[in-house]
């Protein structure tokens, strides 16, 4: 498809439980980022991927959160001994731009929405 | 952690009202972005205006950024039912980093 797609577009899991999370990006876009939203609150910056690396994972809660996006373009947010506090919806978006300080437009996928029971 | 604070928490209006929102952050910027976010939905970007910029203009959507005083403006003119929506900042900080951190938003309501 041409925008960002994001799967499952809803998880329902058991407290402990290991989830993952998957965003395929529009292609050719070289940055990737995650996100998590509580309901009336705004996106949390969680990590941003240039290419095949981790440019900037000072968002990740814990170290139960690992992201990876090996070949630089599908990635996979991982969820380790999931909590109820973990539940949200987990947003990825992509973007052309590269380059530092150089952050263009962020085409955003609908989100998958977790829930922790 | 959230960069930018959007004041008000929500906005009510009749249609054909115009509606301003306004987006506070705290670090030296390279771009203030505006997105819009229906309900159950991913983000829209909406517009960019770069820091040595002061007003920009698209259609409906006039946004100012006053570096000095480190805040920005959205105003929606000729408000539509179909605007109803919640509104974010956001920004990229100058530093070598494209990271973009997003403000509490706006949630604003337009009555028909």
């Amino acid at each position: 498809g041409a925008g960002v797609s994001q799967t499952p577009s809803n998880k329902v899991t058991e407290k402990g439980k290991y989830v993952e999370l998957r965003c395929d990006p529009i292609s050719g876009h070289t940055a990737l980022y995650w996100y998590r939203q509580s309901l009336g609150q705004g996106p949390e910056f969680l990590i941003y991927f240039q290419g095949t690396g981790a440019a900037d994972d000072s968002g990740l809660p814990n170290d139960r959160f690992f992201a990876v996006r090996p070949e630089g373009s599908v990635s996979t947010l991982k969820i380790q001994r999931t909590e109820r506090g973990d539940s949200a919806v987990y947003l990825c978006a992509s973007s052309l731009s590269g380059g530092a300080a150089n952050t263009g437009e962020l085409f955003f996928g609908e989100g998958s929405r977790l829930t922790v029971l | 952690s959230q960069q930018g604070e959007e004041d008000p928490q929500a906005l009510s209006i009749q249609e054909g009202e115009n509606a301003t929102m306004n987006c506070s952050y705290k670090t030296s910027i390279n771009n203030l972005q505006w997105y819009r976010q229906n309900s159950g939905r991913g983000l829209v970007h909406l517009i960019l205006i770069r820091s040595n910029e002061r007003e920009k203009h698209s259609g409906r959507l006039r946004v100012t950024l006053d570096t000095s005083k480190k805040s920005s403006s959205l105003l929606i003119t000729a408000s539509r039912a179909a605007d109803t929506a919640s509104y974010f900042c956001a920004t990229a900080r100058s530093y070598n980093t494209d990271k973009l951190i997003f403000g509490t938003g706006t949630r604003l309501q337009v009555f028909p």
